[in-house]
């Protein structure tokens, strides 16, 4: 039991498919992330969410969509995504929103794939 | 705005020897952390190391320290007594702290740490 888990932890899809990304987190954590990892590029953080509610996005395309029901789940909505968006997601949560410096807990990422 | 930069995409080393892994940050910050992750081929990034800026001894975690060189803005790994499962990707990363700020890690490009048995 990682504490946060992501599912699925592959993904191939089509420029015209929907598919979602999902992550839960089990640790009563109230902030949580999605970023996006390519190789030779540093992590980007795309979204931030407290307390289910969205508090960063950066510059992220709209085939990107996020969705937090609650403070356990986050969700990441793919639609017409292009080939560039081929990349490892983490997700990630952390106990504070501001900064306690206590680092984040990851899951294990989706590797996805757009053909 | 706060940068990380690795400058050692790769790097190697035998069993049981010793390594150190180099990072430098610019940022006009004064209070922040500083963290050292590792992603192992299972892809979960896990915690290694974590540095508060205020304070001026450095951070030990068994086999694994940092030098911290606030001055220099310069945030080291050594990896002592290396073990084959030490084999990974490496990030350094950067959180500012105080008044207000957002728990917003920034990595660096990582380095990819291979030990040789």
């Amino acid at each position: 039991e990682t504490g946060v888990t992501q599912t699925p932890r592959h993904l191939v899809m089509g420029m015209t498919n929907k598919k979602s990304l999902k992550c839960e987190q089990h640790l009563g954590h109230n902030a949580m992330y999605w970023y996006k990892q390519s190789a030779k590029k540093p992590l980007e953080l795309m979204f931030v969410y407290n307390f289910k509610e969205q508090t960063e996005n950066n510059s992220v395309p709209s085939r990107f969509s996020p969705e937090c029901p609650n403070s356990s789940h986050l969700f990441l909505h793919l639609h017409t995504l292009q080939p560039e968006d081929s990349a490892l997601y983490l997700c990630a949560s952390s106990q504070e929103f501001f900064a306690g410096g206590n680092g984040y807990t990851f899951g294990s990422g989706t590797r996805l794939t757009v053909v | 705005a706060q940068t990380v930069t690795q400058s050692q995409p790769e790097m190697s080393v035998q069993e049981a020897e010793t390594v150190t892994l180099s990072c430098t940050y610019d940022t006009s910050e004064n209070n922040y952390y500083l963290f050292w992750y590792k992603q192992p081929p299972s892809r979960q990034m896990i915690l290694v190391i974590r540095q508060e800026a205020y304070k001026q001894q450095n951070a030990t975690e068994n086999r694994f320290s940092v030098n911290f060189q606030k001055a220099a803005k310069s945030f080291s790994l050594k990896i002592s007594d290396s073990q084959l499962g030490d084999t990974a990707m490496y990030f350094c990363a950067f959180m500012r702290s105080g008044g207000g700020a957002t728990n917003k890690l920034i990595f660096g490009t990582g380095t990819l740490l291979a030990v040789q048995p």
